[in-house]
């Protein structure tokens, strides 16, 4: 079984400091791992993801994420926030060892930056 | 990257009817997703449509409550029949392209509100 966990339901950063959004995972086999944004009445868009090679990957609107085998974590970073950030972040894992097609997504975290 | 076109982008429904949303891709894929996003929870996989057999159902959802056609490698509709308002979410469509360059990408998601 594939599971993600998103320990934080809601992160409040200022505008200019670094942000990280919390995401840890459990699969069998080789972690595929994604990050997707989600805007007020908007579907979700990818972010970046991590399959294999370097384990910090960059994405898209600055945003990167490193990926740790050993705390089986995949945090989502900023260096410096922006107002227009806020929106709600889902991490997402399958397992590329025989786990299909299916990605199992997190419940979720709430960023919020502030002026 | 891959243009998802989904019908409609919200409805009011009153109880007991159905409706059947429509997702539209601009390229031919083999497989293609259909999800439910709970009010203020995460994202559940409700069946994997193939073209040209049986779409396959996660626990939880069955086909009588949810019935899918994929008529062709562009497109696919989602019912919700016989609705209540514990079916009142946000239903996505997605596609996945494997390989080194592997995403999920999703339509703009249907809110659907039941009465």
């Amino acid at each position: 079984a594939q599971s993600v966990a998103q320990p934080e339901d809601q992160v409040n950063v200022a505008e200019g400091n670094p942000l990280t959004v919390k995401c840890t995972y459990s699969v069998s086999g080789n972690p595929y791992l994604f990050w997707y944004v989600q805007y007020p009445n908007r579907g979700l868009q990818f972010l970046l993801k991590y399959i294999t090679g370097d384990n910090l990957v960059k994405g898209s609107y600055g945003f990167e994420a490193e990926f740790n085998k050993s705390q089986t974590s995949f945090h989502l970073k900023k260096p410096s926030a922006l107002v227009s950030d806020s929106a709600l972040y889902f991490c997402a894992v399958r397992d590329g060892a025989g786990g299909g097609n299916k990605l199992t997504f997190g419940t979720g975290t709430q960023l919020k930056v502030e002026l | 990257s891959a243009v998802i076109s989904q019908k409609p982008s919200r409805d009011i429904c009153q109880r007991g009817t159905s409706l059947t949303i429509q997702c539209q891709v601009d390229s031919q894929v083999t497989m293609m997703f259909w999800y439910r996003q709970q009010p203020g929870q995460s994202l559940t996989l409700i069946a994997t449509a193939n073209q040209g057999s049986e779409a396959t159902y996660e626990s939880g959802f069955v086909i009588d409550k949810f019935p899918i056609s994929r008529p062709n490698l562009t497109f696919s509709t989602l019912t919700v029949s016989n609705m209540s308002p514990e079916d009142s979410s946000i239903y996505l469509c997605s596609v996945n392209r494997q390989g080194p360059n592997e995403k999920l990408f999703f339509g703009s998601g249907t809110q659907l509100s039941v009465l």
